[in-house]
């Protein structure tokens, strides 16, 4: 089955600077690649998405990469601010006859100070 | 409601006993998913529904845990037996789609064993 792997684990920025996260996954069959945003005492929420037609995706201040070659997707993060701060999980799709359930990495704790 | 409801939101159990954690999703999203989140780490697949039908339950460790969603919209994840490694945070998530595309995500069932 899918495996993704995130890294890093903990990331400290000042506000203003840019913060990178990247992922790996391990099924060259997994077509749809999401992050999700988790603050305290929430459920996780939809950041932004890509899927494998396409290389990057922006929106505002986020932009993700996907390079299906190498299997790697990261999240771009650009002028962060303290309300960035939260864990922050990529997922890829795990692709099988029955359904399209998402895998998630472990995640990174973005904490941005002012 | 707005959003995707889980109840109770905080469950203590004893060893052994048996719990129940309800899941209400968005009204009219076909698809609902259960995960389980453990402390520090990211959500792991248990189980996914289409309508009424489990498509996929490869993710439940264990024959003790079992889901349900009789007609299609509230889903009940029940644990029989709890043992203390099934604590952790239970997050349902529903969709318009078979999962690729946004997952909207309660904000989850925290399970205590003792």
């Amino acid at each position: 089955g899918e495996n993704v792997e995130q890294h890093p684990s903990t990331l400290s920025v000042q506000e203003g600077d840019s913060a990178v996260i990247k992922c790996t996954y391990s099924d060259s069959a997994s077509n749809y690649f999401p992050w999700y945003k988790q603050e305290l005492g929430k459920g996780p929420q939809l950041i932004i998405d890509i899927r494998s037609n396409v290389g990057e995706k922006k929106d505002q201040r986020i932009a993700v990469t996907l390079n299906k070659t190498a299997k790697h997707f990261s999240l771009h993060i650009t002028e962060t601010q303290p309300e960035d701060s939260a864990v922050y999980f990529c997922a890829a799709t795990q692709p099988n006859q029955a359904g399209t359930a998402l895998i998630f990495g472990k995640g990174t704790t973005l904490s941005v100070s002012s | 409601g707005a959003g995707v409801s889980q109840s109770p939101r905080y469950k203590v159990a004893k060893r052994g006993q048996d719990v129940a954690l309800r899941c209400d999703p968005i009204s009219g999203h076909v698809s609902l998913f259960w995960y389980q989140q453990a402390l520090g780490q990211g959500p792991e697949f248990l189980t996914y529904f289409q309508n009424e039908a489990q498509l996929d339950k490869s993710g439940l460790p264990s024959d003790r845990f079992f889901a349900e969603r009789p007609e299609g919209s509230v889903s009940t994840l029940k644990i029989q037996r709890t043992q203390q490694e099934d604590s952790a945070v239970y997050l349902c998530a529903s969709s318009t789609s078979s999962g690729t595309g946004e997952l909207f995500f309660g904000e989850g069932s925290r399970l205590t064993v003792l």
